[in-house]
């Protein structure tokens, strides 16, 4: 089956600790987003990647890093300085930058 | 930035009933898609429609790029058809996804 997926589904974290939340997809796409989704809010770009060994901010990098060293594995370390971590944040993927995307089914993170 | 505003904010509906959820943009964009967000948070691509018409069963979308607006269509409503839904474009030169601020809608049976 081809598609994008995201773990851990559920992640609790004490605050001052740094969380990475994986995204992989078999779909052979260039380019792969992260984002973020308050509740009752829309998505927000956290970062992206359109091809491996090169990503660019979004508008909510700050307290964020990823890393693109396999054109199938977009990884989102989420850090002690970001404020307010506690979020929804979903991972996509896409053909190439600015083409249709398709979506994981995303991880909560709730810091304690 | 480009500015995305979805309306209503809001919707409920009688299952059978139909409705009409709006997009509006601020400027040109290369793309436009429409998504389903389910109550466990997936989100379900609806269209990718940067203009034009397209049908898929029960619903449809309209872009008027010229127009800077996007509307979805569903008929004969479903109580599975209840969650949010999202508008999300992008601008020309770049690749930064906007999403609007969603419309929430609940069928009721």
């Amino acid at each position: 089956d081809g598609g994008i997926t995201q773990s851990p589904k559920y992640l609790f974290r004490k605050e001052g600790q740094n969380v990475t939340l994986s995204c992989e997809q078999n779909l052979n796409h260039d380019a792969m987003y992260w984002y973020r989704q308050d509740p009752g809010q829309g998505l927000r770009l956290i970062y992206y990647s359109q091809i491996v060994n090169d990503f660019q901010k979004g508008d909510i990098a700050e307290g964020y890093s990823v890393s693109r060293e396999k054109k199938e594995s977009f990884p989102l370390t989420v850090t002690s300085a970001q404020k307010n971590p506690t979020a929804f944040y979903l991972c996509a993927s896409s053909v190439s930058g600015g083409n249709e995307q398709f979506f994981g089914p995303g991880t909560r993170l709730t810091v304690l | 930035g480009i500015q995305v505003e979805q309306s209503p904010p809001d919707l409920i509906l009688q299952e059978g009933a139909n409705s009409t959820l709006r997009c509006n943009f601020s400027d040109s964009v290369n793309n436009l898609q429409w998504f389903h967000q389910n109550p466990w948070g997936q989100l379900i691509n609806l269209f990718y429609i940067p203009s034009g018409t397209k049908q898929n069963g029960r619903l449809s979308a309209t872009t008027v790029a010229t127009e800077r607006y996007s509307l979805l269509y569903i008929s004969s409503s479903q109580t599975t058809d209840s969650g949010v839904y999202f508008c999300a474009v992008d601008g020309y030169g770049g690749f930064k996804t906007i999403f609007g601020a969603g419309t929430r809608l609940f069928v009721k049976a």
